[in-house]
């Protein structure tokens, strides 16, 4: 059964730092692209960063680009998202999602941590 | 750069028929496929459609999918309770090298 589980989820002051955690287990986390999308409080689902299976390639929303790394350790079926000067519009909950085999959709997505930035 | 406009809400009576538009502006949502999913606050968004129309295993096929040039439409037979949830529309975007999720429908099952 695939399995995503997000963690380091937490409060935080504007201009602090987070790092979130994805944990897989149930397929071969190293062949599939990976993505963060959040959800801000009485807001839509917002795409924010991807990785391919190799780590060799990324890509960012603009909200984001230049505060946010995103990364993965394929020995350890972890992906993780590195978030830096954060701002009070960056509170969310943060799912980890894969991208399908065929590159079209994310077919399996965790429940979720939730990101609060209040001073 | 596309964007997907959803309608805010629909809702239906139990064992009615809704659909859920998704009409895409900008040069990839002539081109990429559309997916959508459905959303509980809270947990974890569950994929209905890809690929236009296709259901993944386990998906009843009371839910459908259809694309129209640069339109989608999400359509759901014999409305339950359980359905009852947030809707989203999303396309691969070429020129952003980025994902677009449209605003999100809110479906009431009355």
């Amino acid at each position: 059964e695939v399995q995503l589980v997000e963690s380091g989820g937490d409060l935080v002051q504007p201009g602090g730092s987070l790092r979130l955690s994805c944990a897989a287990s149930g397929f071969t986390f190293s062949i599939y692209w990976m993505h963060w999308v959040r959800q801000a409080p009485g807001k839509g689902l917002e795409w924010v960063s991807l990785i391919n299976s190799l780590a060799s390639a990324t890509s960012y929303a603009d909200s984001v680009k230049g505060r946010f790394t995103i990364s993965r350790d394929n020995t350890k079926n972890t992906l993780y998202l590195q978030m830096n000067n954060l701002r009070a519009e960056d509170t969310a909950v943060y799912y980890c999602a894969r991208e399908s085999a065929g590159g079209t959709s994310f077919d399996y997505w965790g429940q979720g941590t939730l990101v609060t930035v209040s001073s | 750069q596309s964007v997907l406009t959803q309608p805010p809400s629909v809702s239906a009576a139990p064992g009615q028929k809704v659909t859920i538009s998704c009409s895409g502006s900008g040069s990839s949502t002539g081109i990429n496929y559309i997916s959508w999913y459905q959303h509980l606050p809270g947990t974890a968004p569950k994929l209905l459609i890809y690929d236009n129309n296709k259901r993944p295993s386990g998906i009843p096929d009371r839910i459908s999918g259809s694309r129209s040039g640069t339109s989608a439409t999400l359509g759901i037979i014999g409305l339950q309770t359980g359905d009852e949830a947030d809707y989203y529309c999303a396309i691969w975007d070429n020129n952003l090298s980025a994902w677009v999720f449209g605003g999100g429908t809110k479906l009431t099952v009355l």
